[in-house]
């Protein structure tokens, strides 16, 4: 249980493009998704908090207008990446929480997406 | 910042030695939790710890935590070539409600054949 996908698990793309990364609670329902950006040998950095059914929280420095979050359902959060240019290329990684059981304070990560921006 | 602490950077330790690695963070906490990646994969959890609990073992980890000192340590004994990875810590903030995780800077371990 507490399987967290992402899909695409990788993606070249042309800069000026936008990307869309989806992020699915498969067997759990998930109020709260967290997207996270790695860059090489660095750590993660918590880009937003995605809450079902109302507007994303992003942190200091994350640009909400470039970094489009959607959470419309209770397990699928979608974080697209506008107007993508090189310097956007990273490890996009998401978690959830599963608040319907017992295991509220963890978070269940998913496998990553890696965007490379041509 | 809020970004935690982690030392060493890295680590380069022959098969059989035990590895440590500390980590440091800023708020109060609710929990603290270890988490492994290997290059370029997602991220394993490994052992959450709770802000009252002081040592926690798992196998042949073991992790411990001094919330007056704001750090926490974990033990890899009898380390393995496959525990070659990277290793954060990450902590909520008992004030925030929202249970986001705040991740160290990490360290990466080698452990040689």
């Amino acid at each position: 249980g507490a399987v967290v996908s992402q899909h695409p698990s990788w993606v070249i793309c042309k800069s000026g493009t936008s990307v869309k990364i989806e992020c699915r609670s498969l067997d759990f329902q998930a109020t709260t998704m967290f997207w996270y950006r790695q860059f090489p040998k660095q750590s993660l950095m918590l880009m937003a908090t995605s809450n079902e059914g109302s507007k994303a929280t992003y942190e200091q420095g994350v640009e909400k207008d470039k970094f489009l979050i959607n959470h419309a359902s209770l397990t699928l959060s979608t974080l697209t990446v506008t107007s993508a240019h090189p310097e956007d290329s990273s490890f996009y990684i998401c978690s959830a929480r599963d608040v319907t059981s017992g295991r509220s304070n963890e978070q269940f990560f998913g496998p990553g997406t890696r965007l490379t921006v041509l | 910042s809020q970004q935690g602490e982690e030392d060493p950077q890295a680590l380069s330790i022959q098969e059989g030695e035990n590895a440590t690695m500390n980590c440091s963070y800023k708020t109060s906490i609710n929990n603290l939790q270890w988490y492994r990646q290997n290059s370029g994969r997602g991220l394993v959890h490994l052992i959450l710890i709770r802000s009252n609990e002081r040592e926690k073992h798992s196998g042949r980890l073991r992790v411990t935590l001094d919330t007056s000192k704001k750090s926490s340590s974990l033990l890899i004994t009898a380390s393995r070539a496959a525990d070659t990875a990277s290793y954060f810590c990450a902590t909520d903030d008992r004030m925030d409600s929202s249970y986001k995780l705040i991740f160290g800077s990490g360290t990466r371990l080698l452990v040689r054949p």
